[in-house]
């Protein structure tokens, strides 16, 4: 069977620090991936997707970035950390455009 | 841009009222789909409408998908402190799935 794991769970960054959240996908191959983001109270952000090795779309500007150097494995990363970085980051897979996605259990960062 | 709202953004109810959520999108969608989230957790997958007009029941549960192809519900009937969560529906347009601003549910025992 599938999963996925994603890790840190919790993490709590300095202004300016660096950022490097891993999500990993077992059990299938050549899946699309995807990076959001969760503010408080607030609805899920497309931040990155990539349907292949090397191939990464981003949805929204900004100080973050994405990579996926391996078929399942898919990184986000950060030079600088802001304020504004902090939420809740999930990631998710999906097989094709007409399947369900699957969430990791997501990391909450806090920037201080 | 495209965008996909959900009203209301919350809802409190009664243990044994009814719950509906409402997703509209600014776009024609190929199908929506309706995940749920446990407080703390992560999305998880309910249901995928794709066709005008389709209705699916999961239990109490009762999804629909607009003539248009614009708009969806999902109903709840005589809700559970078990269906506490936020519900969002995500939309495709082309090749991506656009989530709506979720609706947070409060079940009151």
């Amino acid at each position: 069977s599938q999963t996925i794991h994603q890790w840190p769970a919790t993490l709590v960054q300095p202004v300016g620090s660096p950022l490097s959240l891993e999500c990993t996908v077992e059990g299938t191959s050549n899946p699309n991936l995807y990076w959001y983001r969760q503010a408080a109270g607030r609805g899920l952000q497309l931040l990155f997707y990539s349907v292949g090795i090397g191939q990464i779309s981003s949805e929204v500007p900004q100080n973050l970035s994405a990579s996926r150097p391996q078929d399942r494995q898919f990184i986000l990363s950060s030079k600088k950390l802001l304020l504004s970085d902090s939420g809740f980051y999930l990631c998710a897979w999906r097989q094709g455009l007409n399947t369900e996605a699957f969430f990791g259990q997501g990391t909450r960062l806090t920037v201080v | 841009g495209q965008q996909v709202m959900q009203i209301p953004q919350y809802q409190h109810v009664q243990e044994g009222e009814d719950f509906t959520t409402y997703c509209n999108s600014s776009t024609t969608l190929s199908n929506i789909q309706w995940y749920k989230q446990r407080p703390g957790g992560h999305p998880v997958f309910l249901i995928q409408l794709v066709k005008s007009g389709e209705v699916k029941k999961q239990k109490r549960l009762t999804f629909q998908f607009g003539e248009a192809k614009k708009n969806s519900s999902l109903h709840i009937t005589a809700t559970q402190t078990t269906d506490v969560g936020t519900y969002f529906c995500a939309g495709r347009t082309g090749n991506q799935f656009y989530f709506g601003t979720g609706t947070s549910l409060t079940v009151i025992p």
